[in-house]
């Protein structure tokens, strides 16, 4: 079935530095791919996604760039600001039952 | 406002005593799923729903039934709570491949 593996699982950066997440699929039918934000306490919450006829997505200082060829896909963040601090999930659709499959989370630090 | 509501958001209980969580959403999604999320191990979905009456396990479905009469709710049932479903757990709901809407979470302890 899809699997989807995402890298790393933490990530320390200065503030005003850019922070880039990785993630990989197996399932070349996937054509759906989120990105969510969650601070500690609260919800996932959608911050940008892609959908495969699509290379690149950028939202101020968020971008998502896909290479379908290789199966990856990943989060830029630029600029990056203390409230950027919280876990980030990437995440695919199996495109045969709409069932999106998860990454296990980057915890992102921004340090001061 | 669009949103998606859980119920309870806090509950402390013993092992054995069934209970119910309640999920419901407002946008008319067809699309429903609970998760459950334990430090360290990210998101893991239990059951999902694709429309009223159509339900199918996720990777993590033992120990959990669900039911889905109406569009609008999904609600998780635990018939006889253990203490390693201590968790939290999100409800979510969207459109087919469209972006997922997340309740605000259930913590539940099962003592």
């Amino acid at each position: 079935g899809e699997n989807v593996e995402q890298h790393p699982s933490t990530l320390s950066v200065q503030e005003g530095d850019s922070a880039v997440i990785k993630c990989t699929y197996s399932d070349s039918a996937s054509n759906y791919f989120p990105w969510y934000k969650q601070e500690l306490g609260k919800r996932p919450q959608l911050i940008i996604d892609i959908r495969s006829n699509v290379g690149e997505k950028k939202d101020q200082r968020i971008a998502v760039t896909l290479n379908k060829t290789a199966k990856h896909f990943s989060l830029h963040i630029t600029e990056t600001q203390p409230e950027d601090s919280a876990v980030y999930f990437c995440a695919a659709n199996m495109d045969s039952n709409y069932q999106l499959i998860w990454g296990a989370g980057t915890k992102l630090i921004i340090k001061p | 406002e669009a949103q998606v509501t859980q119920n309870p958001r806090y509950l402390i209980t013993v092992t054995g005593k069934k209970l119910t969580v309640t999920c419901s959403q407002n946008m008319n999604h067809e699309y429903m799923s609970w998760y459950r999320q334990d430090p360290g191990l990210g998101l893991r979905q239990i059951y999902y729903s694709m429309n009223v009456e159509v339900t199918d396990k996720g990777d993590v479905p033992e120990g959990y039934k669900v039911s889905r009469k109406e569009k609008r709710n999904f609600p998780l049932i635990l018939e006889s709570p253990s203490p390693n479903q201590t968790s939290l757990y999100f409800c979510a709901s969207s459109w087919v491949n469209q972006p997922q809407h997340f309740g605000d979470g259930t913590r539940l302890s099962i003592l």
